[in-house]
């Protein structure tokens, strides 16, 4: 079975600081993709990355940034100097191969304050 | 270029009362996924449809529906509403509905929350 662990529910920092999301998975796939999304309070889930297991390169996008390592079933990602319209619920999601569905985690609550 | 669509915004219904959710998807998408929304929780896997047949379809009793029209778009049909159907419903357009080695990137729309009192 597949299944998204988001342990940090919350997540609080001050305006500049970096953060870490944590996400972690479990699939009996070898092949299956990860995906971040972002919910901000309008309710919508933005697409933010996606990454396939078969391609463990990381990937820097501007202030974001993911670190997908197999070897520990985790797809991590990093803002550097948070900002306040970084504010949102943000959601890490499982694919498997031919499944025709995304799995969620609960979700980090990330608020960033000025 | 219009992303999901999705009707209406915001919706309140009795218990025992039928709903319809309306979503068009990204022109050129031809699947369309639901995901029900829970208050605090991640969304979850209704139905998943391609080029009008269902493809997938979540742990939901079939209390819940779906169909997909020939212009792609589709209906989220919930009967019987019980107060626990109370969240945000989601529509997700992906250009096919993934395959050997691959797996299309959802695109979703703003959500229809649907409350029943």
């Amino acid at each position: 079975a597949q299944k998204v662990t988001q342990a940090q529910t919350e997540i609080s920092v001050v305006e500049k600081e970096d953060v870490t999301l944590d996400c972690v998975y479990e699939t009996r796939d070898t092949t299956y993709y990860l995906f971040w999304y972002k919910q901000p309070p309008s309710g919508e889930l933005v697409f933010l990355i996606r990454r396939n297991s078969f391609d463990e390169q990381n990937e820097i996008s501007g202030r974001y940034s993911w670190n997908f390592q197999k070897s520990t079933s985790s797809f991590n990602f990093t803002i550097t100097a948070s900002q306040v319209v970084d504010s949102a619920v943000y959601f890490c999601a499982l694919s498997e191969e031919g499944a025709q569905k995304l799995v969620f985690g609960q979700g980090t609550r990330l608020t960033i304050n000025p | 270029d219009t992303g999901v669509t999705q009707s209406p915004t915001h919706l309140i219904k009795t218990r025992g009362q039928q709903v319809t959710l309306r979503c068009s998807p990204i022109s050129g998408h031809k699947s369309v996924s639901w995901y029900q929304q829970v208050l605090g929780q991640g969304p979850q896997f209704i139905f998943q449809y391609y080029e009008k047949e269902e493809r997938g379809r979540g742990n939901f009793p079939d209390r819940f529906s779906a169909r997909q029209f020939p212009n792609y778009s589709s209906e989220l049909n919930v009967n019987a509403l019980l107060l626990g159907d109370s969240a945000l419903y989601l529509c997700a357009s992906s250009f096919k509905a993934g395959g050997l080695r691959s797996a299309d990137t959802q695109y979703f729309g703003p959500g229809t929350r649907l409350t029943v009192l």
